[in-house]
């Protein structure tokens, strides 16, 4: 069964850092991009950052390019996403996802609330 | 970019009802594009990917189509169960596109 799963995060402060991690199982892992979509409040989804397969190419939605920065570790499964300079307008629900490539699969998310 | 529009963005429908929803993707996408269904304060779920395949443990109640720039989210015969947000999502190029989404409530 492909399994993801979220986790990491928390209450921080504007201008503050975050990493999130997220624990796929179920699928080979390293044939596999990923990526980040978020949800905030009450709004629609967000594309936020892919990674390829091998962790060779990246991609950054323009809200979050030169703060956020995505990396994976096939050893590991796991996929990360550091957040620094984080802001208000970041708190959302963010989700782990396998969407290039079939069949899709999503985490339940993790909550990032900024707010002093 | 690709942009996604959706329509229409909210439909009241009754239990039993065949809803169809539709999706335009601003250049040809192929057949890149997942249906996704979402209940509030749950997480997504993928219900078509390859614009015309079910994912697996889907209800067949639920069929896509189209290709190109054009696609569609069929529900055969709406149930209790279905009401909610349904989104598409294009994954042809970067940065990767969500339609706004089409709310799916009882009439």
């Amino acid at each position: 069964e492909v399994q993801v799963l979220e986790a990491g995060g928390d209450l921080v402060q504007p201008g503050g850092s975050l990493r999130l991690s997220c624990a796929a199982s179920g699928f080979t892992f390293s044939s596999n991009a990923m990526s980040w979509v978020r949800q905030a409040p009450e709004k629609g989804l967000e594309w936020v950052s892919s990674i390829s397969g091998s962790g060779d190419s990246t991609s950054y939605a323009d809200s979050v390019k030169g703060r956020f920065t995505i990396s994976r570790d096939n050893s590991k499964n796991s996929l990360y996403l550091q957040m620094n300079s984080l802001r208000a307008e970041d708190t959302a629900v963010y989700y782990c996802a396998k969407v290039v490539g079939a069949p899709p699969a999503w985490g339940q998310g993790t909550l990032v609330t900024v707010s002093s | 970019d690709i942009q996604m529009t959706q329509s229409p963005s909210s439909l009241s429908a009754s239990t039993g009802d065949r809803v169809t929803i539709t999706c335009r993707a601003s250049q040809g996408i192929s057949n890149n594009l997942v249906w996704f269904q979402q209940k509030p304060g749950k997480a997504p779920k993928s219900l078509i990917y390859g614009a015309s395949t079910l994912q697996s443990g889907v209800p067949s109640k639920f069929s896509g189509s189209g290709s190109g720039t054009d696609f569609t989210l069929t529900i055969s015969s709406l149930q209790p169960e279905d009401f909610a947000t349904y989104y598409c999502l294009q994954y042809k190029s970067y940065p990767l596109t969500f339609g706004p989404g089409t709310k799916v409530d009882i009439k």
